[in-house]
């Protein structure tokens, strides 16, 4: 089965209003999590490193008061799009690596399933 | 900054075809090199990787040989199946562990 989870998978939501995606890790503990964005036929666009404990890491251009990430725990990192526009639409996917000692294939890293968001 | 180049699609292939999907990067130092593939309505799915020049990744009969001189990751495989129908993502991992990706090639296998 999956080791890393998305939830939501689709989300549609109006424009002004603020969505969350989580991402969990099961069986095991992830000290830190990705998050990516999924333009269609385009790349997997990174755009924040999640660290337990820690405030996230954005990518240049990414507005970190508009994607705010939470790492509360090893296995919980959330994601949410504060007053979301049209252009926010997109595929999010989040990642979460195996640290040692810690879960299945130490070090490899696996990712969610995504999570589509459509703002009207 | 680093960056993927891979092969745009899609390919379509028939059955038992053999089967290449271009892959080159740019990156500073000395980067991990992998493929990932993508079934729809899932997540991505590690299919092989190389950590050094000259490496080798190999799995379910895909392979694909990390070369530094070309700077290329190139996805082969003998026999297509239809199951291998998938979106396929060359990507490196550059110091930051964080990984950078290719635009995706979209491999339609037909019976």
């Amino acid at each position: 089965g999956a080791v890393v989870s998305q939830h939501p998978s689709r989300v549609i939501c109006k424009s002004g209003t603020s969505v969350k995606i989580e991402c969990r890790s099961l069986d095991f503990q992830a000290t830190t999590m990705f998050w990516y964005r999924q333009f269609p036929k385009k790349s997997l666009m990174l755009m924040a490193t999640s660290n337990e404990g820690s405030k996230a890491t954005y990518e240049q251009g990414v507005e970190k008061d508009k994607f705010l990430i939470n790492h509360a725990s090893l296995t919980l990192s959330t994601l949410t799009v504060t007053s979301a526009h049209p252009e926010d639409s997109s595929f999010y996917i989040c990642s979460a690596r195996g640290e040692a000692g810690t879960g299945p294939n130490t070090g490899e890293l696996f990712f969610g399933e995504g999570s589509r968001l459509t703002v009207l | 900054g680093d960056s993927v180049t891979q092969m745009e699609g899609p390919v379509t292939l028939s059955e038992e075809a053999f089967l290449t999907i271009n892959c080159t990067y740019t990156a500073t130092g000395y980067p991990s090199l992998f493929w990932y593939v993508q079934y729809p309505g899932e997540g991505l799915q590690l299919l092989l990787k190389a950590t050094k020049a000259d490496d080798k990744g190999s799995n379910k009969g895909f392979e694909a040989t990390y070369r530094k001189e070309t700077t290329s990751f190139h996805l082969e495989k003998g026999s297509v199946q239809v199951s291998d129908s998938a979106v396929y993502f060359c990507a490196l991992e550059g110091g930051r562990r964080a990984l950078t990706f290719g635009s995706g090639t979209r491999l339609q296998v037909q019976p």
